[in-house]
């Protein structure tokens, strides 16, 4: 079992429609991430739960409403989105020190998403 | 302002030869870490390799090695020995500071292998 996964793979809905994304990581990490990446643009850093707390909510818009239950699942709910919403959300985890720099971002492979 | 920035165009290398990706960040803290990811088709990142910044030696992975010059604010990869499989967007990305969740990432340089 891979250790971190997304599903769906792909997912295509209408603007009025609601959706959720969801994520499951495997490795015993305690932060979990939600990165956007959209064509010829950096990965946008969304959200990021550390021990199933949200400490980062990078200014996005309240159409993208996460939620993390446990220190291994991480969902992403969708509503009304616009069709500038179209990208590959990837979901990645780490296991979070606090004290260091070099802590890896273990990622799955991503819903890619279109809004029609 | 962009912390992390890679400006090359896409690539096409020769199997079995070596391929440098250039990445060159901004920052004013001194300790801060440096790291490559793969993303082939299938859309998943994959971790390559680390760099701290007060690493003495250049990192190095099995293929991947990391030229870093730190006054030069340039952690360029190199990957050696090519193979059909290195083909992918490679990601150069940025983490500030200590106990930071934020990691930065450039927009990648796409690399074909061919045969």
């Amino acid at each position: 079992e891979t250790g971190v996964t997304q599903t769906p793979r792909h997912l295509v809905m209408g603007m009025t429609n609601k959706k959720s994304l969801k994520c499951e990581q495997h490795l015993g990490h305690n932060a979990m991430y939600w990165y956007k990446q959209s064509a010829k643009k950096p990965l946008e850093l969304m959200f990021v739960y550390s021990l199933e707390e949200r400490v980062e909510n990078n200014s996005v818009p309240s159409r993208f409403s996460p939620e993390c239950p446990n220190s291994s699942h991480l969902f992403l709910h969708l509503h009304t989105l616009q069709p500038e919403d179209s990208a590959l959300y990837l979901c990645a985890s780490s296991q979070y020190t606090g004290t260091g720099n070099n802590e890896k971002l273990f990622f799955g492979s991503g819903t890619q998403l279109s809004v029609l | 302002a962009q912390k992390i920035t890679q400006t090359q165009p896409g690539m096409f290398v020769q199997e079995k030869e070596a391929v440098t990706l250039d990445c060159t960040y901004d920052t004013s803290d001194p300790s801060y870490g440096l790291f490559w990811y793969k993303q082939p088709s299938s859309g998943e990142m994959i971790f390559l390799i680390y760099q701290g910044s007060y690493d003495q030696q250049n990192a190095t992975e099995g293929r991947y090695s990391l030229n870093f010059q730190k006054a030069r604010k340039s952690a360029n990869l190199v990957i050696s020995a090519s193979q059909l499989g290195d083909s992918a967007m490679y990601f150069c990305a940025m983490r500030e500071g200590r106990g930071n969740n934020r990691l930065a990432f450039g927009k990648g340089n796409q690399v074909v292998v061919i045969p």
